[in-house]
Parts: C-alpha cells; sequence; structure tokens
C-alpha cells in the first residue's frame, strides 16, 4: 500500500495562476480532507469530504475549490492564487471522521 | 472558537528528563483525542488516541497520554526524553457530532544532549 500520495511535492506559481495539487489513496476510505500548515498556527481544515460525490468547507475554504468524484482522489483547485496561500498543505484520509487520520507528505507552495 | 489549546510553542527538554505536553480541549462532551507526531519534511503520523474506555492511553515510542474530563485535558508524558523525539507535537480533536479535526498549534520539541 502507498498509503496517501500527493503531488507535486514542492511548486512555485505566480500570483493569479491556478494550479491543481493532487491526492490519492489505496486504502479505500471514506473520510478525505485538505489541511494546510503555516507557522505557529497548527493545521487548519480546508475541505473535507465523507464519501464520494460529497464535500464540504472547513475552516478556511476561501480560494480553493474541491471534488471527490472517486473514493480514491481528493484533488485540491486554487483558483486565483495568492501570496496569502503560500504554505504547506497535507491531505489525509480515514475510514470515517472519528478514526485517526493518515497524513500524505505534504505540497510545499509558494506563491510569487 | 478555539476548540483546542496547546501552551509554549518551543518546549526545551533534558535527554533523559520528562517530556509533559499539555494540551485542552474546550467541549461539555468529551470528544475524540488525538495527538500526532510531525519530523521535519514529514508529514504527521498517530502517536496514540483517546475515544472512550480506559482513560490512560498509550502509544508509540513510549509516549502516553491520561483523558481527564473534569479538567477537560488530554496531556502527553514520556518519562525519559530521547534524541529521537525531537518533532513537533500536535494535539488534536474531533468535537462529538462534528466531522471536522480540529488542530492545536503545536509543540516544537527540543532535546538537550
Amino acid at each position: 500500500n502507498a498509503g496517501v500520495t500527493q503531488t507535486p511535492k514542492f511548486q512555485v506559481l505566480k500570483t493569479g495562476q491556478s494550479m491543481t495539487l493532487q491526492c490519492a489513496q489505496d486504502m479505500n476510505h471514506e473520510y478525505m480532507s485538505w489541511y494546510r500548515q503555516d507557522p505557529g498556527m497548527g493545521l487548519r481544515l480546508i475541505h473535507y469530504s465523507v464519501g464520494a460525490g460529497i464535500t464540504d468547507q472547513g475552516e478556511v475554504p476561501n480560494g480553493y475549490n474541491v471534488s471527490r468524484s472517486t473514493t480514491e482522489d481528493f484533488p485540491l483547485r486554487l483558483l486565483s492564487a495568492a501570496p496569502s496561500q503560500t504554505s504547506v498543505y497535507f491531505c489525509a484520509s480515514s475510514y470515517s471522521s472519528e478514526q485517526p487520520q493518515h497524513f500524505g507528505d505534504g505540497t510545499r507552495l509558494s506563491i510569487l | 472558537a478555539q476548540s483546542v489549546t496547546q501552551l509554549g510553542s518551543h518546549v526545551s527538554v533534558s535527554e533523559g528528563a520528562l517530556v509533559l505536553l499539555r494540551c485542552n480541549y474546550s467541549s461539555s462532551v468529551p470528544p475524540y483525542l488525538f495527538w500526532y507526531v510531525q519530523y521535519p519534511n514529514q508529514g504527521l503520523q498517530l502517536l496514540l488516541k483517546y475515544t472512550t474506555g480506559a482513560t490512560l492511553v498509550k502509544g508509540i515510542n513510549g509516549f502516553e497520554a491520561e483523558f481527564k474530563k473534569s479538567e477537560t485535558s488530554f496531556h502527553l508524558t514520556k518519562p525519559s526524553a530521547h534524541m529521537s523525539d525531537a518533532a513537533e507535537y500536535f494535539c488534536a480533536v474531533i468535537l462529538y457530532g462534528n466531522n471536522r479535526l480540529a488542530f492545536g498549534k503545536g509543540n516544537q520539541v527540543v532535546v538537550i544532549p
């Protein structure tokens, strides 16, 4: 099992560009989530999904879109990148929201 | 509103000394509680969890935590720090009826030889 795989690992964007961060899991987990990690802020929930076709907003959803067309994949889209979105992004998955989450290794994103 | 409070962003501990990281949550109903560890340039790994049952929970790498409902706390301890314990530690909670995992701001642990 590969677990939770995030691509790319690093990315530099210019302000206004769009891009998609990929997340895939091979554990047949229903629950998937996206977090951003900023120094001194811990991890903050962006969006989450309790199953294919179902998504909901987290604590900091503005500027991000998600979709969940399959159980395995949960991509995060930045619509128009802003410097405030410079961060490390983590995808996680679990069997249900109450179960411990498995985390990917993160995507380090810089917006210039 | 902050659901999870971790005090002291940086914690220094001597090798062989007790590691104590404090976590308090704000909820009238006991939540599900977790401690995660993050090593440099890696994702988070689960150390231990509390859902129901025994209030003293043992995790990996010699860590344990005790759920105290009266104090709304879930402090993490390890009797003797090792150099390999240098990492960032996060307390996290899922409140009853909520699908969202809320994290504290983390403790960066430095182990002094």
